[in-house]
């Protein structure tokens, strides 16, 4: 069964730039979940969709937005970028219901110069 | 609201020996318990959780933990640790309220370095 797949791998963007990362959940996984990993923060939550309804957000500005589409794939976008954007950005899935715990992809690591 | 520390951010053992990772919560719900590794330049694999029963849970790679309510703990063990265990492992919580993964409070992570 495919793993979670994060797409692309490495992003290098200017500040003031938007960015838009993808994720596809393993087959069957309704449940999409991002966050941001950085050394001095370490992992935060950044929102959560189930059936392309954002169920769960944690507490980051509007610039970071996400939407679900029917096949449960996942988009996350920042906009006008901050120096303080870069950071590897995690998705994971999990089938929505129950504490099953989540399957990660790669990440996306994000540098903003 | 919960929050999870991890006491340790660096343990360093020799191959073969045992290891201890210290996680304690905080929560004022009860709260499902998680353990997650990363290796170098991946994502997050689950290595165990702890949801209700037994206290003592197993997981992959030989790794176990224990749930300990009156001390809010679920420290992580290995009898004997190999070179490839060289890792950042993570402590995790959801409330029970929560009937999905979203919304998992994480701890900082330990860097375990095993050496030869």
């Amino acid at each position: 069964k495919a793993g979670v797949t994060q797409t692309p791998r490495y992003l290098i963007k200017t500040r003031g730039q938007q960015v838009t990362l993808s994720c596809s959940p393993i087959s069957g996984h309704r449940s999409v979940s991002w966050y941001q990993q950085t050394p001095g923060q370490g992992l935060q939550f950044l929102f959560e969709y189930f059936s392309e309804t954002q169920r769960n957000k944690g507490n980051f500005p509007g610039r970071f937005s996400g939407r679900q589409f029917s096949n449960s794939r996942s988009e996350m976008n920042v906009s006008t970028l901050e120096l303080g954007d870069s950071a590897l950005y995690l998705c994971a899935s999990s089938p929505g219901q129950g504490p099953a715990g989540y399957t990660f992809g790669s990440g996306t690591r994000l540098t903003v110069v | 609201a919960q929050s999870v520390t991890q006491l340790d951010s660096q343990v360093p053992v020799f191959e073969e020996a045992p290891v201890e990772l210290r996680c304690n919560y905080s929560s004022s719900v009860s709260v499902y318990l998680f353990w997650y590794v990363q290796y170098p330049n991946q994502g997050l694999q689950l290595l165990l959780k702890y949801l209700s029963g037994s206290t003592l849970v197993k997981g992959i790679n030989g790794f176990e933990a224990e749930f300990n309510k009156s001390q809010t703990s679920f420290h992580l063990r290995k009898p004997s640790v190999h070179i490839s265990d060289t890792a950042e492992y993570f402590c995790a919580v959801i409330p029970l309220r929560y009937t999905n993964a979203g919304k998992s409070t994480f701890g900082d992570g330990t860097t375990l370095t095993v050496k030869p």
